[in-house]
């Protein structure tokens, strides 16, 4: 168990609808990384908050946004959802700011467009 | 069900046996390395990270070694059990930029 926390594990919706991806991190850990992983793509970086601050912005699409909250948990807000939003959502946590530094990730968020 | 990469490269490996994993990374101002585990259904688990400053690291049952000249990290693992099956991959880091995740490898660990 690495601690960090993803609901919901399964979401299933329609083209041109709105999710909301949910991470609480590690207890500690003041950093919150979002990826998204399909399989024709590996893992990709999407965004990363650090203490309340976006901190580094990966290929993250505009519909996409995200925020980090005063109690440290992270929400990625999916919209207008397309076929190809289709993917595993991953969350990672780590202590500090800086990115060279373990990352821990939860078990993440299996999104299906219908 | 289904969670990572449908055409990966598979290693398989008998029981018992060593498993070695390599990974080509891309950039050669990289100087932080990670390798993951991720079985079906679960997210990346930290197996062990090394620095650019070493060439090798030893964990439990597992070793990686950094080539820097070739730009080329394996993850060996020792006395492989059916519990090891799962897609190994790599990731790379330049001091302030993100990571880069390799494709993985899935290992199959034969009976």
């Amino acid at each position: 168990d690495s601690g960090v926390t993803q609901t919901p594990k399964h979401l299933i919706t329609a083209t041109g609808q709105r999710v909301t991806l949910r991470c609480s991190p590690r207890s500690g850990d003041l950093s919150v990384y979002w990826y998204q992983q399909s399989l024709d793509q590996g893992l990709q970086f999407l965004i990363q908050y650090y203490n309340g601050e976006e901190r580094a912005k990966g290929n993250i699409l505009e519909r996409f946004s995200a925020q980090q909250f005063p109690d440290l948990h992270s929400e990625l807000n999916l919209s207008s959802l397309e076929l190809g939003d289709s993917a595993l959502y991953f969350c990672a946590s780590g202590a500090t700011g800086i990115s060279n530094q373990p990352q821990h990730f939860g078990d993440g968020t299996r999104l299906s467009i219908l | 069900g289904e969670s990572v990469g449908l055409h990966l490269p598979t290693l398989s490996v008998q029981e018992g046996d060593n498993s070695i994993i390599n990974c080509a990374y891309s950039n050669s101002a990289s100087d932080y390395f990670i390798w993951y585990k991720q079985e079906s259904g679960k997210g990346p688990q930290f197996i062990i990270d090394i620095r650019s400053n070493m060439d090798k690291r030893q964990g439990q049952r597992v070793t990686v070694l950094l080539n820097k000249t070739v730009k080329h990290l394996s993850l060996q693992i020792a006395a492989t059990q059916p519990g090891d099956s799962a897609v190994y991959f790599c990731a790379e880091n330049f001091y302030g930029q993100n990571f880069v995740f390799g494709p993985g490898t899935r290992l199959s660990v034969l009976p």
